[in-house]
């Protein structure tokens, strides 16, 4: 079966340390994408990647980083500098081109600073 | 400056108690409106995608239509099963991102 998967499903964290959540996808799509979701607000754009070795900052990328040494895997670290980390985090997917923009979607970490 | 409102924020029904919920949208050029279904604790589920005023998708209970400036999900005789919340969200030209409205909470009573 063709999807996205993250890991880990819940992640609690102290502060002042900075945590790595996972995202792996075989859907064969070249571009993926970090969300945050808040309660009460829509999802925002984090970071995003369109190919190998690049990526682009979203709307809220201070305190976060990314990598995309591979095309199936888009890692994001919460580092300690991100003032409220505690949110619902999604990673997604899509094919590259004019049109074809549908974005596929992860179960999403739920990540808690204790 | 791009924007993509949904209404209402919550709606709550009878089962077989059609209605619509609303996206409108400000962009500077849509290259495609999207739908998707969340449900509580899970990532958001593509439902339909709209390109052109005018356009429309359907499937089962769920009809997505578009204008010019707002797209609407309506909903069928509605079951429990399809309660959730309802994501819209835009792609504005020349850009990768989407940009997402807050969502509508749509609860279907039994």
């Amino acid at each position: 079966d063709g999807g996205i998967t993250q890991s880990p499903k819940y992640l609690f964290r102290k502060e002042g340390q900075n945590v790595t959540l996972s995202c792996e996808q075989n859907l064969n799509h070249d571009a993926m994408y970090w969300y945050r979701q808040d309660p009460g607000q829509g999802l925002r754009l984090i970071y995003y990647s369109q190919i190998v070795n690049d990526f682009q900052k979203g709307d809220i990328a201070e305190g976060y980083s990314v990598s995309r040494e591979k095309k199936e895997s888009f890692p994001l670290t919460v580092t300690s500098a991100q003032k409220n980390p505690t949110a619902f985090y999604l990673c997604a997917s899509s094919r590259q081109g004019r049109f074809y923009n549908e974005q596929f979607f992860g179960p999403g970490t739920r990540l808690t600073v204790l | 400056e791009d924007q993509v409102t949904q209404s209402p924020e919550a709606l709550r029904l009878q089962e077989g108690e059609s209605s619509s919920l609303n996206c409108s949208y400000t962009v500077s050029g849509l290259r495609g409106l999207f739908w998707y279904r969340q449900d509580p604790g899970k990532g958001p589920e593509f439902l339909f995608t709209l390109y052109s005023a005018g356009e429309e998708k359907e499937k089962e209970r769920l009809k997505a239509t578009i204008t010019k400036k707002e797209s609407f999900l309506h909903i069928t005789a509605p079951k429990p099963e399809d309660s959730a919340t309802y994501l819209c969200a835009v792609r504005i030209q020349g850009a990768q991102k989407l940009v997402f409205g807050q969502g509508t909470r749509l609860t279907i009573n039994p």
